[in-house]
């Protein structure tokens, strides 16, 4: 079964410098995508950025990108110039055409330090 | 425009009370889903809905029944509320099935059972 994992339950960064958070996945297919999602204290769950296995480059949205080692199961997200606003939990999940669902980390904790 | 809505926002009742949670989404996308979200911020699927066909059933107790009276409306009802129902409920939309499509939420449901 496919399964996701967070190894940090929690990180903190000063403001204005950067962070990557980590993210592993098993899987035994080749052809999967996969997700960063944010979810501030106010609780809306809003995806950050997305990443096809079939594609080479690194994902990026504006201060966001992402480290995908496909043979590594590996799929780090980089937030570059923190701001307080990217203070939150950050979600990794799995999907695949024939799953039906979301497979998702168990979370990661963002603390920006001002 | 609010894409996903639910309502209530907060729900605080007593153990043994029947409630619901609706959902609404205005983005004409064909699937929709119900997250519970435990204290420790684990999200868990409960359902999933595609064209109002129930496509995932995940291991929820029998109390909890989901209802689609259409492809824009995935309500939530529970019967004889327990302790251990007290959790944020998201509801969720995406275009369709498969895995590259983007999951849209709502703002969550805070279920408090007293």
């Amino acid at each position: 079964a496919q399964t996701v994992t967070q190894s940090q339950p929690e990180m903190s960064v000063q403001e204005a410098e950067t962070v990557t958070l980590s993210c592993t996945y098993d899987t035994s297919e080749s052809d999967y995508y996969l997700f960063w999602y944010k979810q501030p204290p106010s609780r809306q769950m809003i995806l950050v950025i997305r990443q096809e296995a079939y594609k080479q480059q690194n994902a990026t949205e504006n201060r966001f990108s992402v480290n995908f080692q496909k043979a590594a199961k590996s799929f780090s997200l980089k937030i570059s110039d923190s701001q307080l606003g990217d203070a939150a939990m950050y979600f990794c999940a799995y999907n695949e055409n024939s799953n039906y669902q979301l497979i998702w980390g168990a979370g990661t904790k963002l603390i920006i330090k001002p | 425009d609010t894409a996903v809505s639910q309502t209530p926002k907060y729900l605080v009742t007593q153990m043994g009370n029947d409630k619901s949670i609706k959902c609404e989404q205005n983005l004409g996308h064909d699937t929709m889903y119900w997250y519970k979200q435990d204290s420790k911020k684990f999200l868990k699927i409960m359902f999933s809905y595609n064209n109002k066909e129930l496509i995932i059933n995940e291991t929820v107790p029998n109390r909890f029944s989901p209802k689609s009276p259409d492809k824009a409306h995935l309500n939530l009802h529970i019967n004889s509320l327990e302790l251990g129902d007290s959790a944020v409920y998201f509801c969720a939309s995406s275009q369709g099935l498969a895995g590259n499509y983007e999951q849209y939420f709502g703002p969550g449901t805070r279920l408090t059972v007293t």
